[in-house]
């Protein structure tokens, strides 16, 4: 049972395109939702996180928007570098009491 | 950096066998989270200390086994190995008991079963 649903698997996008990336989730307990941001060879580190009780969050070129309807949020990579090519991974937890279940996991390559 | 310490980077062992990963966590982290990432599973979560004391449980075999030690770190053991168990396993640490923190990865230990 995937409790957190990752699309697309993979994403090619152009320099300076929007990159954009879904997740969808079952249960409404799930109170915070953190991207991670994996290189090769190297581990996922935080990218931005968003609680329920804001629609949306933007760090520099980095937007969550949140659908707490939905169940669903998305990352939104704007001005895309091919530096930010990486594994993105989706993630929830209901903080405080359980671990953080990630998605699946999108490779992103940014070409020029 | 991450502040989190993983050995070995690599282990190629065989089926069968029983390995021993390591992780340090970030200097005042009390928390270890243990995942496993494979090609079609993403990661997966596996065990989760806090200060010495075990605080939840994944999707973790029987076959493995993890502790929290005095000094905070952390050994994930696997045993009777199978082909299946390749993969990457990564350690986290953070500072206090919930997920609602940052998680600070290590680079992982890729093992690979022949």
């Amino acid at each position: 049972q995937q409790q957190v649903k990752q699309s697309p698997q993979s994403l090619i996008v152009q320099k300076g395109g929007i990159s954009i990336i879904n997740c969808a989730y079952e249960n409404t307990a799930f109170d915070y939702f953190p991207w991670y941001q994996q290189f090769p060879g190297k581990g996922p580190a935080l990218l931005i996180a968003i609680r329920p009780d804001v629609s949306e969050k933007k760090e520099g070129r980095f937007t969550i928007s949140f659908n707490k309807s939905a169940k669903q949020f998305s990352l939104h990579i704007m001005d895309s570098q091919p530096g930010d090519s990486a594994t993105y991974f989706c993630a929830a937890s209901i903080s405080g009491n359980t671990p953080l279940v990630f998605g699946k996991g999108t490779r992103l390559s940014v070409i020029a | 950096d991450s502040g989190v310490t993983q050995t070995p980077k690599h282990l190629i062992t065989a089926t069968g066998q029983r390995v021993t990963l390591r992780c340090s966590p970030r200097s005042g982290d009390l928390s270890v989270y243990w995942y496993q990432q494979s090609l079609d599973q993403g990661l997966q979560f596996l065990i989760h200390y806090y200060n010495g004391e075990e605080r939840a449980k994944g999707n973790i075999l029987e076959r493995f086994s993890a502790q929290q030690f005095p000094d905070l770190h952390s050994e994930l053991n696997l045993s009777s190995l199978e082909l299946g168990d390749s993969a990457l396993y990564f350690c986290a640490s953070s500072v206090g008991q919930g997920s609602a923190g940052e998680l600070f990865f290590g680079e992982g230990s890729r093992l690979t079963v022949l």
